[in-house]
């Protein structure tokens, strides 16, 4: 079993449509979750960081984190073109350098 | 500003050569990273170092070398070794202050010819 899973996509919806990225995990340690967001050829940047379980918000952005569940999300409001990317969730835990990598979703929004 | 500085953005390689990927940060992070990414897939941990002169592989480190004589640099050799090294590498570091968060380059595309 994977440490993190997530659905590859692709993810195909119409502008101003909400959508929701999720990742579920196995290991109860971490306790950093984060999301990136990667365009073509390009590396990924930080898109939000959340610590322990909770929602935080930014933005059209909202991450939630359900550690008993070992569950994430990602809830991008009134999509646009330009949220057209990959989507990583990523997590790690205190005192631990190594942060594990989801296998991302392609996202395409529609004009 | 500071940040993570990759090396070359495009490389091709002949079959039979070694090539040498660069990356440099400047942010003080004790640990670095490499990935390979391959055209619709997730980041594979190719090695990792979290403190200098130490380096550990990661999950698909066969055809690869690293070294880390330096805090700032965690350069990393292809080899011929490597049966298949067309893809995007990307190298990051991890801040320990802030938990686990990794910083990127803008990532090497490497193609073999």
């Amino acid at each position: 079993q994977k440490e993190v899973e997530q659905d590859p996509g692709p993810l195909s919806v119409p502008e101003g449509a909400i959508v929701s990225l999720n990742c579920t995990y196995s290991n109860s340690a971490f306790q950093y979750f984060m999301w990136y967001r990667q365009y073509s050829r390009k590396g990924p940047e930080l898109l939000m960081y959340t610590y322990s379980s909770g929602n935080k918000e930014d933005g059209r952005f909202t991450a939630q984190v359900d550690k008993s569940s070992k569950y994430i999300s990602l809830f991008i409001r009134d999509s646009q073109p330009s949220d057209s990317a990959t989507y990583l969730c990523a997590m790690g835990n205190t005192g631990g350098f190594k942060t594990i990598f989801g296998a991302g979703t392609r996202l395409f929004v529609k004009a | 500003d500071g940040g993570i500085t990759q090396s070359p953005k495009y490389l091709f390689r002949k079959e039979g050569q070694n090539v040498t990927l660069s990356c440099e940060q400047n942010l003080n992070h004790d640990a670095m990273y490499w990935y390979r990414q391959d055209p619709g897939q997730g980041l594979r941990l190719i090695y990792y170092s979290q403190i200098v002169n130490d380096f550990q592989k990661g999950d698909i480190a066969e055809g690869y070398s690293v070294s880390r004589e330096k805090k700032e640099s965690f350069p990393l050799t292809v080899t011929s070794a490597q049966k298949n090294p067309t893809a995007f590498y990307l190298c990051a570091s991890i801040s320990r202050d802030r938990g686990s968060e990794a910083f990127f380059g803008q990532g090497t595309r490497l193609t073999v010819v």
